[in-house]
């Protein structure tokens, strides 16, 4: 079964680093991009930027250029979604997902199940 | 960065009844690289369309995807009662970034 399964919830304070993860089982890691996606509570889906395992190529967003890094360990099969210093607007859900098939243009076909991420003082 | 409108925000309909969803294009969609999800509350969302038209695997025929450029539409042909949930259009032509519309929620009336 082809699936990414993500890290659990945390609690964090402003100005924090973090660090979440998504591993993928089932299919070949290397040979599809992977991108994360930001659900702040009771909105939408926003795109941060995407990556490609098998050579660590990385797009950002422009709206989240600079305030997140997006990497991948192939040797574990699990990209990776961190910040330096968190900010409490950075509460929300992360999802990381996976493209349908070999290729940038392509849908997004599976999903991890979600990291929530809270940071309050 | 394309933008994606949906319309209308919200729709209230009874199961059995005709949904169609409408996502429009700040600008042409190249080779109709547009995406369909549905989420439910407290979940990733689904991929139910692909390529504009595409049914994902899996998803059901009373789901069906239509449109090219900049107009694109989701048409639920008779509701069931799972199917009741939020959906979102993503375009994914043109990057960075790919982009997601605001959602349509279809509500039970």
């Amino acid at each position: 079964e082809v699936q990414l399964v993500q890290s659990g919830p945390e609690v964090k304070k402003p100005g924090e680093s973090l660090n979440i993860s998504c591993k993928g089982s089932g299919y070949r890691f290397t040979d599809y991009w992977i991108a994360w996606v930001r659900q702040m509570p009771g909105q939408g889906l926003e795109w941060m930027g995407i990556i490609f395992p098998g050579d660590s190529d990385t797009t950002y967003s422009p709206s989240f250029q600079g305030l997140v890094t997006i990497s991948a360990d192939k040797s574990i099969s699990t990209a990776y979604l961190q910040w330096s210093s968190l900010k409490a607007s950075d509460t929300a859900v992360y999802y990381c997902a996976k493209k349908r098939t070999i290729g940038a243009t392509r849908a997004f076909d599976i999903w991890g199940q979600g990291t929530m991420v809270t940071v309050s003082s | 960065e394309i933008v994606l409108t949906q319309s209308p925000g919200t729709l209230s309909l009874s199961p059995g009844e005709r949904a169609t969803l409408s996502c429009r294009a700040s600008q042409s969609v190249s080779s109709s690289y547009l995406a369909w999800y549905q989420q439910k509350p407290g979940q990733a969302p689904r991929l139910l369309i692909y390529g504009a038209s595409s049914r994902a695997t899996g998803i059901p025929d009373r789901f069906s995807g239509s449109g090219s450029g900049t107009d694109f539409t989701l048409t639920i042909s008779r509701l069931e009662p799972e199917d009741f949930a939020v959906y979102y259009c993503q375009q994914y032509g043109t990057s960075p970034p790919e982009t997601f519309g605001g959602g349509t929620k279809v509500e039970i009336k």
